[in-house]
């Protein structure tokens, strides 16, 4: 399985900026995948990422919230923009395994909007 | 659209004690069906899979069957142990046939806590 790490951890922000959470991966991948996983809640797709190619949003989000760079196969960042309390939520990036839809996830970066 | 139903939690349940955590799906195709698990301060992690129906999936002393005919993979362990608290969530993917990755889409998660 892939080695994946994230940056940060975790951060608490204020209300209407902006925090960027890189991706990286210890091996090369085709996809890249990013989730949410709100308080209490199951995680959610946000977008699927290929390099080369812009991201893929699931519905209920938007570029310009959730904007995603893939500059290379082995690294992503999400960015989340004018956040808000309702923002406070872990987030995870994943990579497919050798397996079909088999995928495997990042540790998380928990982020709290004051 | 996709979706993973599991059963409520927390789920108690004494050391040794048998365990059934449900979960049933509804998919337009042919998905693959998964438990992750996350225990306490760490990440999500793949438990287990099955690809096609009746694959058997196991890991760890879990099992769970892919029962194309109820559109259920019920996870299953005969005897828990206190280290199997965690939270543990179904997922599917939902893969046209030819090729590519899909994200997951998981069930609510299944909290289970395991007393000594």
């Amino acid at each position: 399985s892939a080695v994946i790490s994230q940056k940060p951890s975790r951060d608490i922000c204020q209300r209407g900026t902006s925090l960027t959470i890189q991706c990286q991966v210890d091996s090369q991948v085709t996809m890249m995948f990013w989730y949410r996983q709100q308080p209490g809640q199951s995680l959610t797709l946000i977008a699927t990422a290929n390099q080369g190619s812009e991201a893929t949003y699931e519905s209920g989000f938007v570029i310009d919230k959730f904007p995603i760079s893939r500059p290379n196969l082995t690294f992503s960042t999400l960015t989340v923009s004018n956040m808000s309390p309702e923002d406070s939520s872990i987030y995870l990036c994943s990579v497919g395994g050798r397996v079909v839809n088999e995928q495997f996830f990042g540790p998380g970066t928990r982020l709290t909007v004051l | 659209g996709d979706s993973v139903t599991q059963m409520e939690g927390p789920v108690t349940l004494s050391e040794e004690a048998f365990l059934t955590i449900n979960c049933t799906y509804t998919a337009t195709g042919y998905p693959s069906l998964f438990w992750y698990v996350q225990y306490p301060g760490e990440g999500l992690q793949l438990l287990l899979k099955a690809t096609k129906a009746d694959d058997k999936g196991s890991n760890k002393g879990f099992e769970a069957t892919y029962r194309k005919e109820t559109t259920s993979f019920h996870l299953e362990k005969g005897s828990v142990q206190v280290s199997d608290s965690a939270v543990y969530f179904c997922a599917l993917s939902d893969r046209e046939s030819g090729g590519g990755a899909d994200g997951l889409t998981f069930g609510k998660g299944t909290h289970l806590i395991i007393q000594p």
